[in-house]
């Protein structure tokens, strides 16, 4: 099945600064790829996601690159604020030609700082 | 849109004892999927059901069930409850299966079950 590794699992930065967060995928036939960002007491919410036919999305201060090849994908938040600070996950569909069953990476815990 | 919605938010239960869990989903939704959350494994798949059916299932024993109903509602069960199913349970919710590429999942709030 698909293994999904995400790396740091902890991240801290000044506000302000540029954080990014790197996860590998195991099987290559998954075509996509979802970031989510879980905040104490609540489900994870959706941020950005990006599917294997690109290689890059933007949405203002949030960013995902993917490189099939090498199967990694990594997400960049710019401009940090605390409001940031949260547990993201980067995950990989296990089914593909759904988003459906979900591996998920273990996990980053983001801290910014004044 | 109200977004998915889970009951109860926390649950206590002793060793043994079997629980529900229900998840209404976005409204217009048809696909709900389920999902353990745990410090120690993480966040795992246990299962979707699309139009009342089954159609993917994580590698979670057979205590672990799930139904959804006509309207798209969800339910799932855990029989013999253990320690270890003590847990955060989310449900997402799709709007159908997505062609060659994937469609959203949205999450609930989750149930918080804790085994004594």
């Amino acid at each position: 099945g698909e293994n999904v590794e995400q790396h740091p699992s902890t991240l801290s930065v000044q506000e302000g600064d540029s954080a990014v967060i790197k996860c590998t995928y195991s099987d290559s036939a998954s075509n996509y790829f979802p970031w989510y960002k879980q905040e104490l007491g609540k489900g994870p919410q959706l941020i950005i996601d990006i599917r294997s036919n690109v290689g890059e999305k933007k949405d203002q201060r949030i960013a995902v690159t993917l490189n099939k090849t090498a199967k990694h994908f990594s997400l960049h938040i710019t401009e940090t604020q605390p409001e940031d600070s949260a547990v993201y996950f980067c995950a990989a569909n296990g089914n593909p030609g759904t988003a459906s069953k979900l591996t998920f990476g273990t996990g980053t815990r983001l801290q910014v700082t004044l | 849109k109200a977004g998915v919605t889970q009951t109860p938010r926390y649950l206590i239960k002793t060793r043994g004892q079997q629980v529900t869990l229900s998840c209404s989903p976005i409204s217009g939704h048809r696909s709900v999927s389920w999902y353990q959350q745990t410090p120690g494994q993480g966040l795992q798949f246990l299962f979707e059901y699309f139009s009342e059916t089954q159609r993917n299932k994580g590698n979670f024993p057979g205590r672990f069930s799930g139904r959804q109903f006509s309207n798209s509602r969800s339910e799932m069960n855990v029989s013999t409850l253990e320690l270890g199913d003590s847990a955060l349970y989310l449900c997402a919710s799709s709007s159908s299966p997505g062609q060659g590429g994937g469609d959203t999942q949205y999450f609930g709030p989750g149930t918080r079950l804790t085994v004594l």
